[in-house]
């Protein structure tokens, strides 16, 4: 079956750096989207990775290692508007988002 | 980028009514659509795929006569829960795709159904 990963819950200090972590078993692979959701509202996009590396966009950058099927996003310089869920989802063969459950960042002063 | 909107942002009524959710690409064309659901503190969870002119594809799970979906042109898709009943209250998210771009779905703001 299909599967994805990631942490529940993860907290952090504003001001530091997180990294959330995502890894999957699909059938085929055309891409991973990282999403952040706050609550109530619908995903908004933050990154898109289709070949191994990183991809930095500001404050968010985003890994992938295909032959680990694993990726992660990397937040610094935490903001307090960064509390959100974020969540992993990758594209499968049959271009069909496979979506984590997501991993709900809580950020502190 | 691309702007789908959802209309209503949320809707209240009684059990056994039906409730039609609008969404729709105000920018480009989408040949694809996708209905989400998602309840409090779950992820993400497609009902069905949508593309224009053609039947719905549903999930497994979803009822295709409680859920009509109807993608009549590139920049309208329509979902009516029919006979609603308080555990269909959630939150229902559309999102679009445009022809040959697949790397990207963008979302509507989603609408929330409270059935009483």
């Amino acid at each position: 079956g299909q599967n994805i990963d990631q942490p529940t819950e993860m907290t952090a200090t504003e001001g530091a750096i997180v990294q959330i972590n995502c890894t999957y078993q699909t059938s085929g692979f055309n891409g991973l989207f990282w999403y952040q959701q706050h609550a109530g509202e619908a995903p908004t996009f933050l990154s898109y990775n289709v070949l191994d590396g990183l991809e930095e966009k500001g404050r968010f950058s985003s890994f992938l290692s295909r032959s680990k099927g694993y990726s992660y996003l990397l937040l610094k310089e935490l903001q307090m508007k960064d509390s959100a869920s974020y969540l992993c989802a990758v594209l499968d063969s049959n271009y069909q988002l496979i979506w984590g459950a997501g991993t709900k960042l809580i950020i502190k002063p | 980028g691309a702007v789908v909107s959802q209309h209503p942002s949320w809707v209240i009524c009684k059990s056994g009514t039906s409730v039609k959710i609008e969404c729709r690409s105000l920018d480009f064309q989408a040949t694809t659509m996708f209905w989400y659901r998602q309840f409090p503190k779950q992820s993400l969870m497609l009902m069905a795929t949508s593309n224009e002119g053609s039947k719905a594809t549903y999930e497994q799970g979803v009822e295709k006569d409680k859920f009509l979906i109807n993608h009549a042109s590139l920049t309208l898709s329509t979902l009516t829960v029919t006979s609603a009943h308080p555990e269909d209250s959630s939150f229902y998210i559309c999102s679009a795709r445009a022809g040959q771009d697949y790397n990207e779905q963008f979302f509507g703001p989603g609408t929330r159904l409270t059935v009483l």
